[in-house]
């Protein structure tokens, strides 16, 4: 269980071109949606918080017109990076609440997206 | 600045050995605390989480929790080559943080054959 799923795997696109993202949970209703960006040899970072059905909630600094989210259902999340430069290269990882033993809840991550602009 | 701490290494075991991880936490009113994997390149993978004062087994790994030290640990036994990666310290479970996950920078794990 807890299954989430990001397309696609890998990106190279052209400087200015606006790519999508999208975060799915295969096998179970996710309210919430987190999108992190990493770069190499860096920790993650929390770009912004996607809630089903309102606007996301991004964390400071980072630009919310450029990085686009979208959380239309209960299954997906998506991120646009529009108008994209060589400084948005990087690995974009999803993740999305799930309870967890004991009413918990925590995070199961996507497999992650690797963007090149050039 | 609610925050969590982890030596960011590299902590070096010989294989078959204990590796010990750790981890502090500064907020008070967290109440879950998890443990994350991350090979080089992939995203993290959950692997222990832990609610509860002590210590909870699950095969190789054993999370260990103090909440008056604010402390949370992680022992891997008879370490692997396999287990070689970034483990990420996470806490969560306070409604003040919008439920979000506060992170460790993480620790870089190296099991030597």
């Amino acid at each position: 269980g807890a299954v989430v799923s990001q397309h696609p795997s890998r990106v190279i696109c052209k400087s200015g071109t606006s790519v999508k993202i999208e975060c799915r949970s295969l096998d179970f209703q996710a309210t919430t949606m987190f999108w992190y960006r990493q770069f190499p040899k860096q920790s993650l970072m929390l770009m912004a918080t996607s809630n089903e059905g309102s606007k996301a909630t991004y964390e400071q600094g980072v630009e919310k017109d450029k990085f686009l989210i979208n959380h239309a259902s209960l299954t997906l999340s998506t991120l646009t990076v529009t108008s994209a430069h060589p400084e948005d290269s990087s690995f974009y990882i999803c993740s999305a609440r799930d309870q967890i033993a004991g009413g918990g809840e925590t995070q199961y991550f996507g497999p992650g997206t690797r963007l090149l602009v050039l | 600045q609610k925050e969590v701490e982890q030596n960011s290494g590299p902590l070096s075991v010989p294989e078959g050995a204990i590796a010990s991880l750790n981890c502090t936490y500064s907020d008070r009113g967290s109440q879950s605390f998890f443990w994350y994997r991350q090979y080089s390149g992939k995203s993290p993978e959950l692997i222990m989480f832990i609610y509860s004062n002590g210590d909870k087994e699950d095969g190789r790994f054993t999370a260990q929790l103090n909440k008056a030290s604010q402390y949370v640990s992680l022992l891997i036994r008879d370490s692997q080559p396999s287990d070689s990666a970034t483990y990420l310290c996470a806490s969560g479970g306070n409604a003040g943080n919008n439920r979000k996950l506060i992170w460790g920078l993480g620790t870089s794990l190296a099991v030597n054959p």
